[in-house]
């Protein structure tokens, strides 16, 4: 079993649609989640962290973190053509490393 | 503003001729990281350096080898590259420690072409 997975294939929304993002994880003792975007030729950029169960908002992302189920999504509301990227789902075991998910690519349809 | 930045942006070697690659910070964070990406791949970590200690990942190839001379400077040497070692090539910094929470932060890659 890979350690972060992110199983979607690409996803097409329509602009001012939601889009919603999912990745499950291996190991329990995981304690930071991040969400970054990548842009076609350009390196990641963090976008979201979230530490704690629940709910994160920032603009018009929300991060949901459930550990009992080791799973991490991603909304984007109101989504824009200028989200249109690959997003890509990274999880910290407690030392120096980030393992990442494969991505996903969404594309928003104006 | 506080940066990771990445130098040459695009390199272009030939087949064996050893290029090396380097990232600066103003973040003043003690770890930096060196990826590989592929295209539709994950960053793969090559290896890392918590402050001076170097920390190189089981599978990362002889082929590569690293520096840190500073807190601010980290290199990536390509000893002979094969057309299988084109890549973008990622630096990242965080700052990790107690209580720290391991958010780490892209330079801009480097676009390595093996002709």
């Amino acid at each position: 079993q890979k350690e972060v997975e992110q199983n979607s294939g690409p996803l097409s929304v329509p602009e001012g649609a939601i889009a919603s993002l999912n990745c499950t994880y291996s190991d329990r003792v995981s304690q930071s989640f991040f969400w970054y975007r990548q842009y076609s030729g350009k390196s990641p950029e963090l976008i979201m962290s979230i530490y704690s169960n629940g709910d994160k908002e920032d603009g018009r992302f929300t991060a949901q973190l459930n550990k009992a189920s080791q799973y991490v999504s991603l909304l984007i509301r109101d989504s824009q053509p200028s989200d249109s990227a690959t997003y890509l789902c990274a999880v910290n075991n407690g030392n120096n490393r980030l393992a990442f998910g494969k991505g996903n690519q969404v594309v928003v349809i104006p | 503003d506080a940066m990771v930045i990445q130098n040459p942006r695009y390199q272009v070697t030939q087949f064996g001729k050893p290029v090396t690659l380097s990232c600066s910070q103003t973040l003043n964070h003690n770890v930096m990281y060196w990826y590989q990406q592929k295209s539709s791949q994950a960053p793969k970590l090559l290896f890392h350096y918590y402050d001076k200690d170097f920390n190189n990942e089981a599978d990362t190839p002889d082929n590569f080898q690293s520096r840190r001379p500073n807190t601010s400077f980290c290199f990536l040497d390509i000893r002979s590259p094969g057309l299988g070692d084109a890549a973008m090539y990622l630096c990242a910094t965080s700052r990790e420690g107690t209580g720290m929470r391991f958010e780490q932060f892209f330079g801009p890659g480097t676009r390595l072409t093996v002709l």
